[in-house]
């Protein structure tokens, strides 16, 4: 089975400084994504970025990066230069590629508080 | 840009009443799914779908039904609305490649529902 940890309820940071938001994994998939998601108060989930299991390099997507450590099993997301618009729920997801385990499995998320 | 829309985005309805939540999607994608989502906590998967005359149910047992008679349209249907059922449900699409692990979940704008 899958599962995705996220200990960090709540962060807050100061705008324009970085954030480091915390997910942990547990799989048997050797083959495995695992994505990150923002969700503002209006409710949408949008997509933030993707990091593949055999990827050689760290994903980055403008302010967002992925400090992927294989190893550790840990998924943690990096915001650069914070803006206020970056307050919101932000949950980490995985999916894996064995026969029923397609769907992604989400963590509990952690709500980011930036402020002026 | 995802083009995925729900409807509606909010609804108020009585205990008793049959409701059905609409979400459409014209990016083409054969899977789609609908996830149950309370105020601050992670996303719950109650259906998916791989295709037309597919469905699923998810992780999370649910008392609604879905049917995908055509691509693009994934309704969810509550036969008899409950307090309980008082959540905010997501649907989201995604292209179906296999075991690809690499494809990312379209969300629509979600559905926020109270049942009184």
């Amino acid at each position: 089975a899958q599962k995705i940890t996220q200990t960090q309820p709540g962060m807050f940071v100061q705008e324009k400084e970085a954030v480091t938001l915390d997910c942990t994994y547990d799989t048997s998939d050797p083959s495995y994504g695992l994505f990150w998601y923002k969700q503002p108060s209006s409710g949408e989930m949008i997509f933030l970025i993707y990091q593949g299991s055999y990827d050689q390099q760290n994903a980055t997507e403008g302010r967002y990066s992925l400090n992927f450590q294989k190893a550790r099993k840990s998924a943690n997301l990096v915001i650069s230069a914070s803006q206020l618009g970056d307050s919101a729920m932000y949950f980490c997801a995985m999916r894996g590629a064995q026969g029923g385990s397609e769907k992604l499995v989400f963590g509990k998320g952690t709500k980011l508080t930036v402020n002026p | 840009e995802a083009d995925i829309y729900q409807t509606p985005r909010y609804l108020v309805i009585g205990t008793g009443k049959k409701i059905t939540l609409e979400c459409s999607q014209t990016m083409g994608h054969d899977k789609m799914y609908w996830y149950q989502q309370d105020p601050g906590m992670e996303l719950h998967l109650i259906h998916y779908s791989y295709g037309v005359n597919s469905t699923e149910k998810g992780d999370l047992s649910s008392e609604s039904t879905v049917s995908r008679i055509r691509t693009e349209h994934f309704p969810l249907t509550l036969e008899s609305a409950r307090p309980s059922h008082t959540s905010q449900y997501l649907c989201a699409s995604s292209e179906w490649e296999g075991r690809a692990t690499y494809n990312e979940q379209f969300f629509g704008p979600g559905t926020r529902l109270t049942v009184l």
